[in-house]
């Protein structure tokens, strides 16, 4: 099993939509997780922390269930901009970082 | 945020032939950093982890005499593709975590490699 399972897509919506995204991870001691975006041939850039309690910036809502182990992204009002790769990735501890093979979304005009 | 620089961006070159791509950490020191292979398509795949000072320390499957990883300082890590072929080419990204026990992990620019 897969330390980290994503839903790789494609998510194709139209501008403004909702659109939520999830990742689910096997370790339950997993301490700290991270959505990532990654745009073409560029680096993966951070997005947000994930922390149980949930947070939020703008648009962009990220929660951790360590019941389910399962951590979520949602996006609202989706702006063409926000076409990318959505990567989540989970720290295990030390330097045991795992990454999701990234899920891809598409905002049509 | 951290700020990690990678060079360099582009590189093409001939089958057998030696590419280094360096990464440096410019406003904290990395006592680790990670390199990183990615195909179009595909999500990174961790190839190895450099401590500064030592060793380090490869993934299964990833040749440690192909892939070479010298970290020197705590501010540079280098990864020498050496005796490149074409099956080689692909996206290299480095990244890093300032401390050894922050969470983030911050990533260069990637190094895209083609290999004739």
């Amino acid at each position: 099993r897969k330390e980290v399972e994503q839903d790789p897509g494609p998510f194709n919506v139209p501008e403004g939509a909702t659109v939520a995204f999830n990742c689910t991870y096997s370790n339950s001691a997993s301490q700290s997780f991270f959505w990532y975006r990654q745009d073409c041939r560029k680096e993966p850039k951070l997005l947000m922390s994930v922390y149980s309690s949930g947070n939020e910036d703008g648009r962009f809502t990220a929660q951790l269930n360590r019941a389910s182990q399962y951590i979520s992204l949602l996006i609202r009002d989706s702006k063409l901009s926000d076409s990318a790769t959505y990567l989540c990735v989970v720290n295990n501890w030390g330097n045991q970082f795992y990454f999701g093979t990234g899920t891809s979304l598409t905002v049509i005009p | 945020g951290a700020v990690v620089s990678q060079h360099p961006s582009w590189v093409i070159c001939k089958s057998g032939t030696s590419v280094k791509i360096e990464c440096r950490s410019l406003d904290f020191q990395a006592t680790t950093m990670f390199w990183y292979r990615q195909f179009p398509k595909q999500s990174l795949m961790l190839m190895a982890t450099s401590n500064e000072g030592s060793k380090a320390t490869y993934e299964q499957g990833v040749e440690k005499d192909k892939f070479l990883i010298n970290h020197a300082s705590l501010t540079l890590s280098t990864l020498t593709v050496t005796s490149a072929h074409p099956e080689d080419s692909s996206f290299y990204i480095c990244s890093a975590r300032p401390g050894r026990i922050a969470e983030k992990l911050f990533f260069g620019s990637g190094t895209q490699l083609s290999v004739l």
